[in-house]
């Protein structure tokens, strides 16, 4: 079974819109932390933001914010007022138990941010 | 501070050619990771090393070889190139493995194609 699943290959937004990139996950492990990272055309990636399997709240990283619904095993990426430099590949992970070497990326998704 | 280095950026290999992939990290992190990324899709785990003189295998390790003599360094070693191993190979580094809001940090990729 995939450990992430991100199902949206591709998206649009309007520039100055809000934008939800969908990530669900599979785990037994209590322990865990979930991630986004963006990669521009340029190639490196970069890390958006962190939400923890225990943190009561959403995280949220200035127009970042993460969807954390634990019952459902889903880690939905909100991007608010996106801007054209938004236009990138977006990877949903997920680090199982308390090592990176159980540190699983989901195949992406590619936000595309129209003028 | 220049974070997680990598060399070269681009490669072309010929079947049955081996090269070594560098890495070279100068935050002092213990954690250093390899990891590969096929067209379309998101990174998969080689080899991780949780300091020096100690590396494990990750998700996909044959073909590959690493080592860990310093802090610093973390080379990817490739024996008997095959075309399965085109790809872009991303190093990472973390200042340790269990988790909290501690993140990886990706170096630039190196783009290597097997011929």
């Amino acid at each position: 079974a995939q450990k992430i699943t991100q199902t949206q290959p591709g998206m649009f937004v309007q520039e100055k819109e809000a934008v939800t990139l969908d990530c669900t996950y599979d785990t037994s492990d209590p322990s865990y932390g979930l991630f986004w990272y963006k990669q521009p055309s340029s190639g490196e990636m970069i890390f958006l933001i962190y939400q923890g399997s225990y943190d009561q709240q959403n995280a949220t990283e200035g127009r970042y914010s993460l969807n954390f619904q634990k019952a459902r095993k889903s880690a939905n990426l909100v991007i608010s007022a996106s801007q054209l430099g938004d236009s990138a590949m977006y990877f949903c992970a997920m680090r199982e138990g308390n090592n990176f070497n159980k540190f699983y990326f989901g195949s992406g998704t590619k936000l595309n941010v129209k003028p | 501070n220049a974070g997680v280095t990598q060399t070269p950026k681009f490669r072309i290999l010929k079947i049955g050619q081996s090269m070594t992939l560098q890495c070279t990290q100068d935050m002092n992190h213990n954690y250093m990771y390899w990891y590969r990324q096929d067209p379309g899709m998101g990174l998969k785990l080689i080899y991780y090393s949780v300091g020096a003189g100690i590396t494990d295998k990750g998700e996909v390790p044959n073909g590959y070889n690493v080592s860990r003599s310093t802090t610093e360094d973390f080379p990817l070693r490739l024996e008997l190139a095959a075309p399965s191993q085109t790809s872009v190979y991303f190093c990472a580094s973390s200042r340790r493995g269990a988790s909290g809001t501690d993140t990886q940090y990706f170096g630039p990729g190196t783009r290597l194609t097997v011929l």
